[in-house]
């Protein structure tokens, strides 16, 4: 099992430009978390599906975030157009469904707006 | 509504030390209780969690938890610190019942151990 794998593990951008970052969730899991973490505002949940379908999205910040999962192998958040205060690290986690299960987290994505 | 409190958002022991960080929890609901820990510039890791078994749950690198109904507790011990123990500690609580797959998080505890 090679855990969640997120992708890419750093990016730098101009403000303006629109960033795409993608997750590829464990085999199995009908959960997938995306989340953000600064050292300001701690960890927050941004968005959730189950079973590829979009359950929560109350943490998502403003329209200028997006997040799809087209199939259960794959989920991309996006952020168009980026800017400074969107610099943080992003997390892409998942978890099966049913049970107590925690989340498996991947390495996370450290984006740098300038 | 569920909620989870960090007592001590930074912690120092010095190594060989006991760790104790401490959490409570909120919730109307028997619950799933986790911690995690995040080393430097890395995700977080599943330590070990409560899913309503044996009161005290025992994790990885020498971790436990015991968890109190009665307090609301859930806090993480080991009893001798070492030096690689150093990360930031999350607490989370998850609700057992309906579609509530979302775990709740605590704001974290900075562990430091000192040689």
């Amino acid at each position: 099992d090679a855990g969640v794998i997120q992708s890419p593990r750093h990016e730098v951008t101009e403000m303006g430009q629109e960033v795409t970052l993608r997750c590829k969730p464990i085999s199995g899991h009908n959960s997938l978390f995306w989340y953000r973490q600064t050292m300001m505002r701690g960890l927050e949940l941004l968005i959730y599906f189950n079973n590829n379908v979009p359950i929560d999205d109350s943490g998502m910040p403003e329209d200028r975030f997006s997040a799809k999962m087209p199939n259960a192998s794959f989920s991309t958040l996006k952020i168009q157009p980026s800017e400074p205060r969107d610099s943080a690290v992003y997390f892409c986690a998942s978890s099966r469904e049913t049970g107590g299960y925690g989340y498996t987290f991947g390495s996370g994505t450290r984006l740098t707006v300038v | 509504a569920q909620s989870v409190t960090q007592l001590g958002s930074h912690v120092s022991v010095s190594e060989g030390a006991l760790v104790l960080l401490r959490c409570n929890y909120s919730s109307s609901v028997p619950p799933y209780l986790f911690w995690y820990v995040q080393y430097p510039n890395q995700g977080l890791q599943l330590l070990l969690k409560y899913t309503s078994a044996a009161t005290l749950v025992k994790g990885i690198n020498g971790f436990e938890a015991e968890f109190k109904k009665s307090e609301t507790s859930f806090h993480l011990t080991k009893p001798s610190a070492h030096m690689s123990d150093a990360a930031e500690y999350f607490c989370a609580v998850r609700g057992n019942a309906g579609n509530n797959r979302k775990l709740i998080w605590g704001l974290g505890t900075s562990l430091a151990v000192n040689p």
